[in-house]
């Protein structure tokens, strides 16, 4: 009974390929995101979506290409792999966007590691 | 550019100490902040939240705000080993609707 679970845990690839990591919650929340933590462990969001609509899209390159099917999942789609894409990608949830008192709930991660 | 500023540790207090970590804003405009904790190859999950000036207390976590100053504190009293992690000061923008994390500090707590 997972509250926020990713798959794949663990992503090797070469450079170039392209890679899907999928997010589920069933927290039965509005708002979900996906951050992005490098080798210095900074966390930095890069999307985000409530009830399927994108509402954050931080400066990433395009070859990262969310996708909402509905709101208790959200994908991240990744073209064309370079070196610097290697980190851990961490999906989130909460029940709002626009709350200041909104709890963020964290999956446990994927790491992708670029060849 | 909205900024979080932690010092990256790593901090490390005996057990049973009393372990302070330190968060600075940028943004005047934030309007609420939480402590996340990481431990090592895991998600970070909350430990704290606080959205007014002042003292939250839960169990043994403390944390202060300081709006004038855009500082933000954690305490954690007799500190245990498994206290051991890298901690996250996170600080909410209600104008985006972002969650700016800060480098994170690792506290070490030793037996």
């Amino acid at each position: 009974d997972t509250a926020v679970s990713q798959t794949p845990k663990y992503l090797v690839t070469q450079m170039g390929n392209d890679k899907s990591i999928k997010c589920e919650q069933n927290l039965g929340h509005d708002t979900m995101y996906w951050y992005k933590q490098d080798s210095k462990k900074f966390l930095k969001i890069m999307f985000s979506y409530n009830n399927k609509e994108l509402i954050i899209n931080e400066t990433v390159p395009n070859r990262f290409s969310p996708k909402s099917p509905d709101k208790a999942h959200l994908n991240l789609h990744i073209n064309s792999l370079e070196l610097g894409d290697s980190a851990v990608y961490f999906c989130a949830s909460s029940q709002d966007s626009g709350l200041a008192e909104e709890t963020q709930y964290f999956g446990p991660g994927t790491r992708l590691l670029v060849l | 550019q909205k900024e979080v500023e932690q010092n990256s540790g790593p901090l490390s207090v005996p057990e049973g100490a009393i372990a302070s970590l330190n968060c600075t804003y940028s943004d005047r405009g934030s309007q609420s902040f939480f402590w996340y904790r990481q431990y090592s190859g895991k998600s970070p999950e909350l430990i704290m939240s606080i959205y007014s000036n002042g003292d939250k207390e839960d169990g043994r976590f403390t944390a202060q705000l300081n709006k004038a100053s855009q500082y933000v504190s954690l305490l954690i009293r007799d500190s245990q080993p498994s206290d051991s992690a890298t901690y996250l000061c996170a600080v909410f923008e209600g104008s985006n609707y972002k969650l700016t994390f800060g480098k994170g500090t690792l506290l070490t707590v030793n037996p």
